[in-house]
């Protein structure tokens, strides 16, 4: 079983859609929970950042992590042409200092 | 304020060459980490330096090692490459001892025939 789980998709929505995106994890320790946003032939982009259990809302992104159920989800509100992109989850334990575990990646497509 | 830069953009080498590609982090970063990340997979972290120092290696064999300079740039050097290097090598770059917050260049493309 791989440490972190993520449907590779691809998912094409209309615009305008609630996008969720998710991924699952097996290492309990982890506590740094991270969602990166890669277009194509770029590098990940630090969308949220969000440390133990919780939500945390910026704009028109959420994240939530559930710690008990080892789960974490991005929503994506009113999701625009523009947010078309892989989405990568990551995460890390305490004191692994850049030692981050990446899902695959979910390739989204939003559609005009 | 200059993001992550990394050079060059593309490569292409053959097997048994050797490569080295660079680094430079955002400005006040004092760390630097290296993921590789193959087609179709999520970046696989190789290591990371700090003070000069390599402080942290994933999985990687010897063949990959690395260098961090007195002003924070890094180089990534990669020896007797193999088909399965071909690869995007991303440079990450973050304060030391403050969270897990990466910031992330636009990577490196090598290709190896």
């Amino acid at each position: 079983q791989k440490e972190v789980e993520q449907d590779p998709g691809p998912l094409s929505v209309p615009e305008g859609a609630i996008v969720s995106l998710n991924c699952t994890y097996s290492n309990s320790a982890f506590q740094y929970f991270m969602w990166y946003r890669q277009y194509s032939r770029k590098g990940p982009e630090l969308l949220m950042y969000t440390y133990s259990s919780g939500n945390k809302e910026d704009g028109r992104f959420t994240a939530q992590v559930d710690k008990s159920s080892k789960y974490i989800s991005l929503f994506i509100r009113d999701s625009q042409p523009s947010d078309s992109a892989t989405y990568l989850c990551a995460m890390s334990s305490r004191g692994s200092q850049g030692n981050l575990i990446f899902g695959k990646g979910t390739k989204l497509s939003v559609k005009p | 304020d200059a993001g992550v830069t990394q050079s060059p953009t593309h490569l292409i080498k053959t097997r048994g060459q050797q490569v080295t590609l660079r680094c430079s982090p955002k400005s006040g970063h004092d760390t630097v980490s290296w993921y590789q990340q193959a087609l179709g997979q999520g970046p696989q972290f190789i290591f990371q330096y700090y003070e000069e120092e390599e402080r942290q290696r994933g999985n990687f064999p010897d063949r990959f090692s690395g260098h961090q300079f007195p002003n924070y740039s890094s180089e990534l050097n990669v020896n007797a490459l193999l088909l399965g290097d071909s690869a995007l090598y991303l440079c990450a770059s973050s304060v030391w001892g403050t969270n897990e917050k990466l910031f992330f260049g636009s990577g490196t493309q090598l290709s190896v025939l």
